[in-house]
């Protein structure tokens, strides 16, 4: 696509209850990052996707969290167990440098809401 | 550990006015620094991407410069309008390690007023 596009805008769940988060990056872009972006706090790197590999996952905050890639487009960021202090907004980005951060492009991101 | 700070955290600027914003690292053995521009509610949009051979970038009326060994990056923001208001971010990967993590700052939050 044209950019990168994440999928809900917006999602308001109860605690406990999983959600899933879609990154769908700029077509040919073989890296995808998720980052989360909390309430008065800086962005937060999550995990780093290189084709359908994820060499670094290192900044998921719990085994609750997980991500996949497939095809080598399409990411699938899940929580399972929503907690309250999950609420935030998750960033996808995407770029065209394997191994080496290039310029990273931003979907509109995610606004997740644990009530 | 790379940290990034930006100065300041908030700013407001009349229209027309020339301003800078600072973005500071600790790290300074960088492949590249990358500032970005957030609008409320939405994603990150790129500004500028600085790699670690130059010294600035500019695009229209935005220039960055960066001095690696100083660990310090600046962005120039000419004849400023009310359409800049927005917050921005700096990000530099770390010095070593995974190039994909990047750090960003907090933010500066710039209001141009009328």
């Amino acid at each position: 696509g044209a950019g990168v596009s994440q999928s809900p805008s917006n999602k308001v769940t109860e605690k406990g209850k999983d959600v899933e988060l879609r990154c769908d990056p700029i077509s040919g872009h073989t890296a995808l990052y998720w980052y989360r972006q909390s309430l008065g706090q800086g962005l937060e790197f999550l995990i780093y996707f290189q084709g359908n590999s994820a060499p670094d996952k290192s900044g998921l905050p719990s085994d609750r969290f997980s991500a996949e890639r497939t095809g080598g487009s399409v990411s699938t960021l899940t929580i399972q167990r929503t907690q309250q202090e999950d609420s935030a907004v998750y960033l996808c980005a995407s770029n065209g440098l394997a191994g080496v951060t290039g310029e990273l492009f931003f979907g509109e991101g995610s606004r997740l809401t644990v009530l | 550990k790379q940290e990034v700070t930006q100065i300041p955290a908030a700013l407001s600027v009349p229209e027309g006015e020339n301003l800078v914003l600072n973005c500071s690292f600790t790290d300074s053995a960088i492949y590249n620094l990358q500032w970005f521009r957030q609008d409320p509610g939405k994603g990150l949009t790129s500004l500028l991407l600085i790699q670690s051979s130059q010294r600035e970038q500019t695009s229209g009326r935005l220039n960055a410069s960066l001095d690696k060994s100083s660990g310090r990056s600046t962005l120039y923001i000419a004849a400023s309008q009310p359409g800049d208001s927005a917050t921005y971010l700096c990000a530099v990967p770390p010095g070593t390690g995974t190039a994909s993590k990047l750090t960003f700052g907090t933010g500066t939050r710039l209001q141009v007023t009328l």
